[in-house]
């Protein structure tokens, strides 16, 4: 079992739709969880940043975090052609440790 | 301000050669870091540094992968006697002190033929 698994799609939505990514994870350890966006040909782009549990919101992104569960979610609400990329969790334990990256989920809006 | 920077962008080798890839940090950023990822993959952790250590180097996948930051600012990651399972996008991310989360550049595509 991998550390962090994604769902790698493709995940094809309409546009105007709201988005559902999703990661789940087996260190108990993570408290440190982020979102990215990967266009092709091009690095990951920082969407989110959140620590511990919670909700945290930005503009049409929310990004929830269950310890209990070990599971992360990231929401895209009226989504648009120009958020078709893959979608990357990653997470981290502490200061000083290295972060561990999901596999990714494409997503794909369609107009 | 700038972003990480990395060079060269796309880099093609022959079996059996030696490369050198550059990676320019965000300008304050303390830590380093180098991943690998290969098609439809997420990035793999390689080795961080925190100034100019090498804090974590136990993604490197044998030691025919260096990677040095001198200064504690640009960082070179050097691969000897590549092999063509070397080939895939090598990312470099910087970060500032702590908790900080990483920012990347746009790698270096690497063909090894």
């Amino acid at each position: 079992q991998k550390e962090v698994e994604q769902d790698p799609g493709p995940l094809s939505v309409p546009e105007g739709a709201i988005v559902s990514l999703n990661c789940t994870y087996s260190n108990s350890a993570f408290q440190y969880f982020m979102w990215y966006r990967q266009y092709s040909r091009k690095g990951p782009e920082l969407l989110m940043y959140t620590y511990s549990s919670g909700n945290k919101e930005d503009g049409r992104f929310t990004a929830q975090v269950d310890k209990s569960s070990k599971y992360i979610s990231l929401f895209i609400r009226d989504s648009q052609p120009s958020d078709s990329a893959t979608y990357l969790c990653a997470m981290r334990t502490g200061y000083g440790q290295n972060f561990v990256f999901g596999p990714g989920t494409r997503l794909s809006v369609l107009p | 301000g700038a972003g990480v920077s990395q060079t060269p962008s796309n880099k093609v080798t022959e079996k059996g050669k030696y490369v050198e890839l550059r990676c320019d940090p965000i300008s304050g950023h303390t830590a380093l870091y180098w991943y690998r990822q290969s098609l439809g993959q997420g990035p793999e952790f390689l080795i961080y540094f925190q100034g100019t250590g090498a804090a974590d180097d136990s993604g490197l996948p044998n030691d025919r992968f260096f990677a040095v930051r001198p200064e504690g600012s640009v960082s070179t990651l050097k691969i000897q006697r590549t092999e063509r399972g070397d080939s895939a996008v090598y990312l470099c991310a910087s970060s500032a002190q702590g908790t900080s989360p990483l920012h990347f550049g746009n790698g270096t595509r690497l063909t090894v033929t």
